[in-house]
Formats: C-alpha cells, structure tokens, sequence
C-alpha cells in the first residue's frame, strides 16, 4: 500500500508572497491532519480535516489555512508568508471515525521563506 | 510550560545498550499515547501507541504509561546502530476530531555507536 505522499518536497519562497501544499493520504484514509515542525518549537498540530470538513485546529494564525477533497487529498495555504513560516511541514493521514487510528506521516514538504 | 516535557538529548549509547526515552505531561485528559520514530529529512514514523495505562511490547521496543504520574516511557532492548534517530512522544485526548490532534514532545536525538 503506497504511503502518505507530499508534493512539493522543497520550496522556496519570499517573504509576503502566498504557498499551496499538497498532501495525498494512504488509500483508505479518510482523515488528513497537518504539522508544523521547527527546530524551536517541535511538532505543532496546524488542523485536521475529515470528509471535507475541518474538524480541529491548533493556534496558528488565520494565514493558514486548508481544504479537502472529495477523494480524501488535502491541501494546504499558507498567505503572506513571513520568515518565521519557514518549516517542515507534515501531514498524515488515518482512518478516522471518532475511535483511536494511527497517524501515518508523509515525508513532508520543506519550506524556505527569504 | 508546555503539555508535554520530553529531554531533547542527545543520547549517546554503545551498541547492544538498554535505551530509556521518556516523556511527562501535564493534562490528565490525554488517553492516547504514541512513540514515533523520525530519521534525518524524514516525516515520523509510528513506533508504537498505548491507550490509557500499562505496558505494551514489540520486538526489542517496550512502552509504558504511568497515568498516575503522569508519565511515559519507551525501552529499547539490544540498541543497534539503525536505531540511531529522533525519538518523539506524542499524545492526544478525545476531541471533536477523535484522537487525531497530536501534542507532541520535543523529541530526544539518539545516537547509537558500533
């Protein structure tokens, strides 16, 4: 079964532009959340969404922002990029329902904002 | 402070060592407890979870939940230089998406040398 897929892999932006990223759960999954992930502040949760709904969210600001698709695929906004917004950002996937699923991370996208 | 205090290491430990990881928490709602695994420009890798207390064991892996005091634990029997990764805690309580918000660790880097 293919894993979790992120697209792009690197990206490299300016400061005030906006960024799209792409994630495609594992066949199957039906819930799709994202991280955030930075050397001084760790993992953080940014939001999950399942059957197109967003159903939670962290403490990020508005910027941030995402959506799913019917077939499950997520993407994520991220608007007026800061410097601060440079990261490693993770999404994964899982069976959801309202019982315990694991998490199946992607290898993430890497972002870059000069 | 945060949740969840996880020492960031790094841990340096011979080959065939014992490893102790572990973690402490402070909201006695998180149920959902989870080791993840995370190599150099990787996404995490799901180890291993355990729902409320006790023990659970896999291969040369053991995690513990001591909800009483609020802590966690991963045991690596036999350390073998592949080991030799970032090791995440990660937790969760029953919200409107399920278990699917994951408070994460700092992570522990660990180095296992021949």
């Amino acid at each position: 079964k293919a894993g979790v897929t992120q697209t792009p892999r690197y990206l490299i932006k300016t400061r005030g532009q906006q960024v799209t990223l792409s994630c495609s759960p594992i066949s199957g999954h039906r819930s799709v959340s994202w991280y955030q992930q930075t050397p001084g502040q760790g993992l953080q949760f940014l939001f999950e969404y399942f059957s197109e709904t967003q159903r939670n969210k962290g403490n990020f600001p508005g910027r941030f922002s995402g959506r799913q698709f019917s077939n499950s695929r997520s993407e994520m906004n991220v608007s007026t990029l800061e410097l601060g917004d440079s990261a490693l950002y993770l999404c994964a996937s899982s069976l959801s329902g309202q019982g315990i699923y694991e998490q199946y991370f992607g290898p993430g996208t890497r972002l870059t904002v000069t | 402070q945060k949740e969840v205090e996880q020492d960031p290491g790094p841990l340096s430990v011979p080959e065939g060592a014992i490893v102790s990881l572990n973690c402490t928490y402070s909201n006695s709602a998180f149920q959902y407890f989870m080791w993840y695994r995370q190599y150099s420009r990787k996404g995490p890798e799901l180890l291993m979870y355990t729902y409320s207390s006790g023990n659970k064991e896999d291969g040369r892996f053991t995690a513990q939940v001591d909800k009483s005091s609020k802590y966690i634990s991963l045991f690596i029997r036999d350390s073998q230089p592949s080991d030799s990764a970032t090791y995440l805690c990660a937790m969760s309580a029953l919200e409107s998406g399920g278990y699917n918000k994951l408070i994460f660790g700092a992570g522990t880097r660990l180095a296992v040398h021949p």
